[in-house]
């Protein structure tokens, strides 16, 4: 298994330009998620999808979209772009079957480190 | 929103010095997941604690969850250049969401 990929790896954007994040799981899993990870502040999740064709807002949607039409694939969709969505961007994937008391484990992917001008 | 802190933001050792890293949350949490990133790399699972005062070891690296359920805390004994990473702590956000600590970068001097 691959796991989870992104694509691309690197991208400089400018400012107004879009573009979108591909990312995708080869484990069958349930539940996928975008975060984005600032220096010193931890990963915050900006989407995420409990199964295809549903997507949910996290902590920090405003600036991006996200669809969800297969289980394998959930890219981002960054439209205009701005100098705050510097970052490093952050895909997982979880099986999505925990309980009460667990909560899944998250399998990452390498990231897209985007920097826009 | 739920919210977990994590100390210290940064800590430099000796190789060979122990190292430790807490994590405290304002609510109860019914458990807690840890993570390393290495430098340039992604967040990988270690382990994940559920019961209340559980402690959990692998090889040089004990976890330890609170009585209360409200904090935790990662040791490493006996650093290595190995350890160099961020360690993040996770709590449950609900619906198999997690909110991650800030994360506490670990530098080791050989």
């Amino acid at each position: 298994n691959a796991g989870v990929t992104q694509t691309p790896k690197f991208r400089i954007l400018k400012i107004g330009q879009s573009m979108t994040l591909q990312c995708t799981q080869d484990m069958n899993h349930n539940y996928m998620y975008w975060y984005r990870q600032d220096p010193g502040m931890g990963l915050k999740l900006i989407y995420y999808s409990v199964g295809a064709g549903i997507t949910d807002k996290g902590e920090v949607p405003n600036g991006y979209n996200v669809s969800r039409s297969t289980t394998e694939d959930f890219p981002l969709r960054l439209e205009l772009a701005a100098p705050s969505q510097t970052s490093v961007y952050f895909c997982a994937s979880s099986y999505g079957t925990s309980g009460r008391a667990y909560t899944d484990t998250q399998y990452f992917g390498p990231g897209t480190r985007l920097t826009v001008l | 929103g739920q919210q977990v802190m994590q100390i210290p933001q940064y800590q430099h050792v000796q190789e060979g010095e122990d190292f430790t890293t807490y994590c405290n949350s304002s609510t109860t949490l019914s458990n807690i997941q840890w993570y390393k990133q290495r430098p340039g790399g992604h967040p990988v699972f270690l382990i994940q604690l559920v019961k209340s005062g559980e402690v959990k070891k692998q090889k040089r690296l004990t976890f330890q969850f609170g009585e209360a359920k409200k904090n935790s805390s990662l040791h490493i004994t006996a650093t290595q250049t190995t350890d160099v990473g961020t360690y993040f702590c996770a709590g449950p956000r609900g619906g198999n969401k997690l909110v991650f600590g800030a994360g506490t970068i670990l530098r080791v001097k050989s």
